[in-house]
């Protein structure tokens, strides 16, 4: 059983466009919300996080929205830089179990030229 | 701030072999998570400790998957017998004590070490 669900395994956005990865979930009990980023041989990277009280949170580039009645969430990235490609997991936590990280398996970000 | 440590990279064993992997986590951290990695896949937590103690083990295959941290920092993971099924990246993380006023808590992840199983 699913809880975060990430569908599209990859993404190819042109240089200075917008990115946007998106991510579903099951439970309406995750208390907050976050983008790690992986690239090749390295492991992932926290990137930005959103509490489930809030619908959007932004740092620099990087944008999170919430839609808690649709139970998705989105990562924008704006303008896609060449170093944006990796790879991008959702991972959601429940605060009273004991903050387990359930991750999406990922969707896989290319940044054309 | 030195970053979750792993050994060994990588790992090539047969099957029905066995092998440990070592973590040491960043300075201060009291949590410490090591996740398994299928290609394709999320990272999948194996078995969390807060401490020394054991917080989550629930999806570790107790047959013959084990870990330790026996002084509340470094911690290994060993496989005994591996099968091939096993092969993944290993992934050790860390973190503080979650802030939970700002309901955030981070974990922060080691580069993992990839294991073939053959």
């Amino acid at each position: 059983d699913q809880q975060v669900k990430q569908n599209s395994p990859s993404l190819s956005v042109q240089e200075g466009r917008i990115s946007i990865l998106n991510c579903d979930y099951t439970n309406s009990m995750f208390d907050y919300f976050l983008w790690y980023k992986k690239y090749p041989a390295e492991g992932p990277t926290f990137l930005i996080s959103i509490s489930s009280i809030k619908d959007k949170n932004e740092d620099g580039r990087f944008t999170v929205f919430l839609n808690k009645s649709a139970k998705h969430l989105s990562l924008h990235i704006v303008p896609s830089q060449p170093g944006d490609s990796a790879v991008y997991f959702c991972a959601a936590i429940l605060m009273n179990r004991d903050d387990k990280i359930i991750f999406g398996k990922g969707t896989r970000l290319h940044i054309l030229p | 701030e030195a970053g979750v440590a792993q050994s060994p990279r990588y790992k090539i064993i047969e099957k029905r072999q066995s092998v440990a992997f070592w973590c040491n986590p960043i300075s201060g951290h009291a949590t410490l998570y090591w996740y398994q990695q299928i290609l394709g896949q999320g990272p999948k937590l194996l078995i969390q400790f807060q401490n020394n103690g054991v917080v989550d083990d629930s999806q570790l295959p107790k047959d013959r998957f084990s870990a330790e941290r026996l002084k509340g920092v470094d911690s290994t993971l060993k496989i005994q017998p591996a099968k091939l099924e096993d092969s993944a990246v290993y992934l050790c993380a860390s973190s503080s004590p979650p802030d939970r006023a700002l309901a955030k808590n981070i974990q922060y992840f080691g580069a993992g070490t990839r294991l073939s199983v053959l």
